[in-house]
């Protein structure tokens, strides 16, 4: 299958700084990706979609401006926490879909451990 | 938006036996459904989808089937191994919308 890199794999941050972690498509181009939040032993809880070019879409209760998403290029797309709190400590994973081809399977990043201290 | 609920949460298995998980969808224009597999620490994997056109897909010893009137669909697994032991994930698209929504997991225990 289509291979989606995601970096880095975890980070450490302190309280009021900002993180980025990018999500790429390494050999497809993603018109779409996804970034999810995923607490310990639960599901993946749909943050935003983001569309290559265009703006993303938040899920109910995701702040956009606290959660920075850009997705400037078909095989890039990052997610910045912005102003990081310890809560904020959390799984975050992307996947990457090409909705324009044959292929409409979403493929998972290895993800991001970010832990705010 | 697409709601999609998961049950049980948990199910323990002998292997050798077979296990059924089954998800409802709320969104009547969902058309897409995959179910993903993930092991501790590692990123979920896509196993098997099914599409709103076809009412049942088998490779394997996994096999997805599809009610749309009723909006639920279900991942059979048959002579479970140690190894299928794994959270596994369904989930629902709309490519209208293009968003993948996915129910709360299951937790699938094997038993030697």
């Amino acid at each position: 299958g289509a291979v989606v890199s995601q970096h880095p794999s975890w980070v450490i941050c302190k309280s009021g700084t900002s993180v980025k972690i990018e999500c790429r498509s390494l050999d497809f181009q993603a018109t779409t990706m996804f970034w999810y939040r995923q607490f310990p032993k639960q599901s993946l809880m749909l943050m935003a979609t983001s569309n290559e070019g265009s703006k993303a879409t938040y899920e109910q209760g995701v702040e956009k401006d606290k959660f920075l998403i850009n997705h400037a290029s078909l095989t890039l797309s990052t997610l910045t926490v912005t102003s990081a709190h310890p809560e904020d400590s959390s799984f975050y994973i992307c996947s990457a879909r090409d909705s324009q081809g044959l292929i409409t399977e979403a493929f998972f990043g290895q993800g991001t451990r970010l832990t705010v201290v | 938006g697409e709601n999609v609920e998961q049950h049980p949460s948990t199910l323990s298995v002998q292997e050798g036996d077979s296990a059924v998980i089954k998800c409802t969808y709320s969104d009547s224009a969902s058309n897409y459904f995959p179910w993903y597999k993930q092991e501790l620490g590692k990123r979920p994997q896509l196993i098997i989808d099914i599409r709103s056109n076809v009412g049942e897909k088998k490779d394997q010893r996994i096999a997805v089937t599809l009610n749309k009137t009723a909006k639920h669909f279900s991942l059979h697994i048959t002579e479970t191994q140690p190894e299928d032991s794994a959270v596994y994930f369904c989930a629902a698209m709309t490519s209208g919308n293009n968003r993948l929504a996915f129910g709360k997991g299951n937790q699938v225990v094997v038993i030697p």
